[in-house]
């Protein structure tokens, strides 16, 4: 099984509140976990990414969480600004040996973050 | 740094007509992707190259659809003929295939928007 699944569709928090997106994998051979955002009329940008041997991720105000047992994970943004109305786009991919190369991607179906000032 | 070029942004043709999209990859970047990007949904990979080969095309309807990349840099994206479910955001992107912290991630393109009347 090759689907990701992302929840929720979409997402309104105020300012300052966190946002929470959830997604869950089946194939348990997935080894590299990437979080994209995309603005509109804009290709999507890596965001953070994690790899299932670490349960957590910080960059900054993002965060991901990784339940390697219940194949999920889930992105936190702390103190969401305006500035992160965006779609996110969470993702699962089988690294090759040594990480450095990454094939067929597989997508969520996107979350529509709106933040409100 | 230059990011992936994509060329034209928007293209509007009749069904049955042919389109082509033209993708120039981060310099360096051995490895290109093309993906479709339905209105709403995550991306999904049509074709990726190593260099000249390209190494996972189980997914380009290769009935109507055909892609190329010559001398391993540039590349290209044909349909022909188009249908109107072909109407999506087509997006190319390279990554870097060796060693350092972030090797392999995607740098995605602003894509190519397609609309089939």
């Amino acid at each position: 099984q090759q689907q990701v699944k992302q929840s929720p569709q979409s997402l309104i928090v105020q300012k300052g509140g966190i946002s929470i997106i959830n997604c869950a994998y089946e194939n348990t051979a997935f080894d590299y976990f990437p979080w994209y955002q995309q603005f509109p009329g804009k290709g999507p940008a890596l965001l953070i990414a994690i790899r299932p041997d670490v349960s957590e991720k910080k960059e900054g105000r993002f965060t991901i969480s990784f339940n390697k047992s219940a194949k999920q994970f889930s992105l936190h943004i702390m103190d969401s600004q305006p500035g992160d109305s965006a779609t996110y786009f969470c993702a699962a991919t089988l690294a090759n040996a040594g990480g450095t190369s990454y094939g067929k991607l597989t997508f969520g179906q996107g979350t529509i973050l709106t933040v409100h000032p | 740094e230059a990011g992936v070029v994509q060329s034209p942004r928007y293209k509007i043709i009749e069904k049955k007509q042919p389109v082509a999209f033209w993708c120039n990859p981060i310099s360096g970047h051995n490895t290109l992707y093309w993906y479709l990007q339905n209105l709403g949904q995550g991306p999904e990979l049509l074709i990726r190259y190593e260099n000249e080969e390209a190494v996972d095309d189980s997914q380009l309807p290769k009935d109507r659809f055909s892609a190329e990349r010559l001398k391993g840099v540039d590349s290209t994206l044909k349909i022909q003929p188009a249908e109107l479910g072909d109407s999506a955001v087509y997006l190319c992107a390279s990554s870097f295939k060796g060693s350092g912290s972030r090797t392999g991630e995607l740098f995605f393109g602003e894509g190519s928007r397609l609309t089939v009347l």
